[in-house]
């Protein structure tokens, strides 16, 4: 019964390639987002999607596409990999925008 | 813009010690603030939130006032523990409206035995 998953929690892949990270929340909430922690757990939004409309989209690289089949679902997929991309992405998700967020559990993402 | 500055890191206290972590923002308006904790290896938890001046928001013996005079949001805990070790964010919600959050860069807390 967890609220925000993700999926999958370590992700280990090479330069170049292309991965998808899976975000579902079963709380019934219209906002998503997904966030980025650097090494030195710097977290800084990416996007975020509110009824499956995207609303911020924060000077991310168009490598980054975020995706939302519905409201319970935000994907964040990723292509042409890159050293600098090895961070945790964190999946949250909000009732209303401006009360606080839920977060999942992260996944660490490591370029090699 | 809106911002956050926490006080650096890490704090290593020993247990039963009283903490203070100071956070102060810079936001247009009336933001709403928020503290997180991360555990290590886990995500994010809303530890306490405040929605306007002079609320004071509490939980697990942690609490915050939001003081605007001085546009700070400070942590405190009269008595922490070793499974109070963790890494602390404080947050504001953007004026935006776009429920995005400003986190502060993290205040590392070391509770020693």
């Amino acid at each position: 019964d967890t609220a925000v998953s993700q999926t999958p929690k370590y992700l280990v892949t090479q330069m170049g390639n292309d991965k998808s990270i899976k975000c579902e929340q079963n709380l019934g909430h219209d906002t998503m987002y997904w966030y980025k922690q650097d090494s030195k757990k710097f977290l800084k939004i990416m996007f975020s999607y509110n009824n499956k409309e995207l609303i911020i989209n924060e000077t991310v690289p168009n490598r980054f596409s975020p995706k939302s089949p519905d409201k319970a679902h935000l994907n964040l997929h990723i292509n042409s990999l890159e050293l600098g991309d090895s961070a945790v992405y964190f999946c949250a998700s909000s009732p209303l925008k401006n009360t606080e967020a839920f977060f999942g559990q992260g996944t660490r993402l490591t370029v090699v | 813009g809106n911002s956050v500055t926490q006080m650096e890191g890490p704090v290593t206290l020993s247990e039963e010690a009283f903490l203070t972590i100071n956070c102060t923002y810079t936001a247009t308006g009336y933001p709403s603030l928020f503290w997180y904790v991360q555990y290590p290896g886990e995500g994010l938890q809303l530890l306490l939130k405040a929605t306007k001046a002079d609320d004071k928001g509490s939980n697990k013996g942690f609490e915050a006032t939001y003081r605007k005079e001085t546009t700070s949001f400070h942590l405190e805990k009269g008595s922490v523990q070793v499974s109070d070790s963790a890494v602390y964010f404080c947050a504001l919600h953007g004026s935006s409206n776009t429920g995005k959050l400003i986190f502060g860069q993290g205040t590392t807390l070391q509770v020693k035995p």
